[in-house]
């Protein structure tokens, strides 16, 4: 079944506790993504990559890094937590030459004390 | 900042067609208008997309103006299972693939 996974579902932190949320895709997908869901500012994207090794800022990529060594994953870390950073995660994958028909992941709800 | 306005709420009985429009004023020669939903808390699930001529797929119709100024998503035999939020988006194909999403309609599917 082609999907966008997504580890852990839910997590409870405390600041400056560095974490790691995963993403993984299994159709091949050369364009990959990260977002956050806040209530009353929608969908904003965080980074963004369009292949292995190449990764770049989305609107709100303060506080958060990714990396992308393989195809299939594209983990986003969380250095040093902060409770702004409390927030729904959603990954995304695109076959770029799919127009802009993104694959979603479930959602990662994170919650920073 | 979204390119596209969209009513905040909708309802729709269940087994009528459901039509929910989206102005997009603005929109651009080079951009596609796209749908999404969101089911509570779940990933965003792509619906349907087009440029200029209306488009059917298994899950909804999408009837864009000749100026391409506005466009009418219709689901033509709503379930329970379609209460969601319906995001309407313009992107460009190609570049960042960024979506832009705004605070879309919720649909509420009455039994």
């Amino acid at each position: 079944e082609a999907q966008v996974t997504q580890n852990p579902r839910y997590l409870i932190t405390v600041t400056g506790k560095k974490l790691t949320v995963t993403c993984s895709q299994n159709m091949n997908h050369e364009y990959m993504s990260w977002y956050r869901q806040d209530p009353g500012l929608g969908l904003r994207q965080i980074y963004y990559s369009m292949n292995v090794e190449v990764t770049d800022k989305g609107d709100v990529p303060e506080g958060y890094k990714v990396s992308r060594k393989e195809k299939r994953n594209f983990p986003l870390i969380l250095e040093s937590p902060s409770p702004n950073q409390t927030s729904l995660y959603f990954c995304a994958s695109l076959k770029t030459s799919d127009h802009n028909e993104q694959f979603f992941g479930p959602g990662t709800r994170l919650t920073v004390l | 900042d979204a390119k596209t306005t969209q009513p905040p709420s909708m309802d729709c009985a269940e087994g009528r067609a459901a039509n929910l429009p989206c102005n997009h004023s603005t929109i651009s020669g080079n951009e596609y208008v796209y749908w999404y939903r969101q089911i509570h808390s779940q990933g965003p699930q792509y619906i349907i997309h087009g440029l200029k001529n209306n488009e059917t797929n298994e899950m909804a119709s999408l009837i864009i103006t000749e100026d391409r100024k506005s466009s009418t998503l219709i689901l033509p035999h709503a379930t329970l299972r379609d209460t969601a939020v319906y995001y309407c988006i313009v992107s460009p194909s190609g570049a960042t693939n960024k979506l832009i999403f705004g605070t879309g309609t919720l649909l509420a599917v009455q039994p």
